[in-house]
């Protein structure tokens, strides 16, 4: 079946600092890749999206490029301020027996000081 | 839109009484899910809806949990009997059909069963 590893937290980094939250995968087909984003007390919200292979998401300073080829979707920003204090989660998407199979990594909190 | 909407957002009961959790995704929609979220067990899928109809009901923990979507526009999600350990925070979201599209979560419900 399909699964989504993520690197482990939490990740704590001074502000302007480089950020990097590595995800891979495993899936049989041709998924699309997502970062999702949850701030305290909140739910999940999409973060930014790739949708085939070489494929580059970005959104608010963030970005992550689908890599089929060492099945990766890595999340890098170049310089994290406070307000990116949040857990981010990996995920995949794929069709299976004809239904939309969404599955999740684990999340990584980012905790981030100024 | 105003977004998935989430039906208590804050419950408390005791153990052993039954606990009905609503949602209403995002209109146009097909696909709903609900999820459970715990520090211990993370992010986990508990069912998935698509077009009303239940596809995926084996993250449901138990028979004491049960879900139902009798219309597009609105979903329950039932626990009788509840107990301490069901104590989380239940997300629903939803999406468009396709391997694509992302899913939009609610603000979910914070569960304390005592």
């Amino acid at each position: 079946g399909n699964s989504v590893t993520q690197m482990e937290g939490p990740v704590t980094l001074s502000e302007e600092a480089f950020l990097t939250i590595n995800c891979t995968y495993t899936a049989t087909g041709y998924p699309s890749l997502f970062w999702y984003v949850q701030y305290p007390g909140e739910g999940l919200q999409l973060l930014l999206k790739a949708t085939k292979a070489d494929d580059k998401g970005s959104n608010k300073g963030f970005e992550a490029t689908y890599r089929k080829e060492t099945t990766s979707f890595h999340l890098e920003k170049g310089s994290v301020q406070v307000s990116d204090s949040a857990v981010y989660f990996c995920a995949l998407s794929d069709r299976s027996g004809g239904y939309q199979k969404v599955t999740f990594g684990t999340g990584t909190k980012l905790q981030v000081i100024p | 839109d105003a977004g998935v909407i989430q039906s208590p957002r804050h419950e408390v009961t005791e153990m052993g009484q039954e606990v009905t959790l609503r949602c209403k995704p995002i209109s146009g929609h097909d696909y709903l899910f609900w999820y459970r979220q715990t520090m211990m067990r993370g992010l986990e899928l508990l069912i998935y809806f698509n077009n009303n109809v239940p596809i995926d009901d084996s993250g449901m923990p138990e028979d004491r949990f049960s879900a139902k979507m009798p219309n597009a526009s609105f979903s329950t999600l039932k626990i009788q009997p509840s107990e301490p350990r069901d104590s989380a925070v239940y997300f629903c979201a939803s999406s468009l059909g396709g391997a694509t599209y992302e899913q939009y979560f609610g603000p979910g419900t914070r569960l304390t069963v005592t």
